[in-house]
């Protein structure tokens, strides 16, 4: 499986930010994968913002859940973000990756074990 | 939100040197703890699930271990290609959140 993000490099203050990720070698409809973001800038670190499951349940960072919707389109194999009043705290690499629930014999635990290859998102005006 | 503190910040030593970076989280993870390793300009790479299983394709020369609080990232014997920065991350409770990383440099 791999996942490509893409979307606008530069986004203006107070604007929406978009990115898509597509995902390709393996099937969007499994039950034990959440698609997620993450993203990364030297203030914050990683931060984690959300997932959804191909069933549609999603679940969002409460610090950013008042800006953001994740949204998956299974035809299209893809699943998308949108982060909505953008500012310059925002600026950062933007991740795509695939949260994983492993088997009870091993933990039964979750992480991410597929990444994108990440998209820099700049906001400025 | 649950803290992850990652001790050291960073650390340099020689080929061949054992590494120990160790992360702290504010409370229990019920072992759900997971390390990933960076390269510089990469997405980060998962290397260790639930506390301690290594994943598929990575070196056993990496070992993890701890339980509540307390876990450890252990490089046994320090390769070149193990230059990265290594981050911490549990996944027990929302939010999930990430230790700020350790970088590893080579000397």
């Amino acid at each position: 499986v791999q996942l490509q993000e893409s979307g606008p490099g530069l986004v203006k203050p107070s604007q929406t930010l978009s990115l898509t990720c597509a995902v390709s070698g393996g099937s969007i409809n499994s039950g034990g994968y959440y698609w997620s973001w993450i993203r990364q800038n030297p203030r914050k670190g990683l931060e984690w913002i959300g997932y959804i499951h191909y069933t549609g349940s999603a679940y969002y960072n409460p610090s950013l859940q008042s800006r953001i919707t994740i949204s998956l389109d299974a035809s299209k194999r893809n699943f998308s973000l949108s982060l909505t009043s953008v500012t310059a705290a925002d600026t950062a690499m933007y991740y795509c990756a695939r949260e994983r629930e492993f088997p009870i014999a091993v933990g039964g635990t979750r992480a991410f074990d597929i990444w994108g290859q990440g998209a820099m998102v700049t906001v400025s005006s | 939100d649950i803290q992850m503190t990652q001790s050291p910040l960073s650390v340099s030593a020689s080929v061949g040197d054992r590494v120990t970076i160790t992360c702290r989280a504010s409370q229990g993870t019920r072992g759900w703890l997971a390390w990933y390793q960076q390269k510089p300009g990469k997405a980060p790479q998962l290397i260790i699930s639930y506390t301690s299983n290594l994943q598929d394709g990575v070196s056993s020369r990496f070992s993890g271990s701890g339980s509540g609080t307390d876990f450890t990232l252990t490089i046994s014997s320090l390769q070149p290609e193990d230059s990265a920065t290594y981050y911490c991350q549990q996944a027990n409770t929302f939010p999930l959140t990430f230790g700020g990383g350790t970088k590893v440099e080579i000397k």
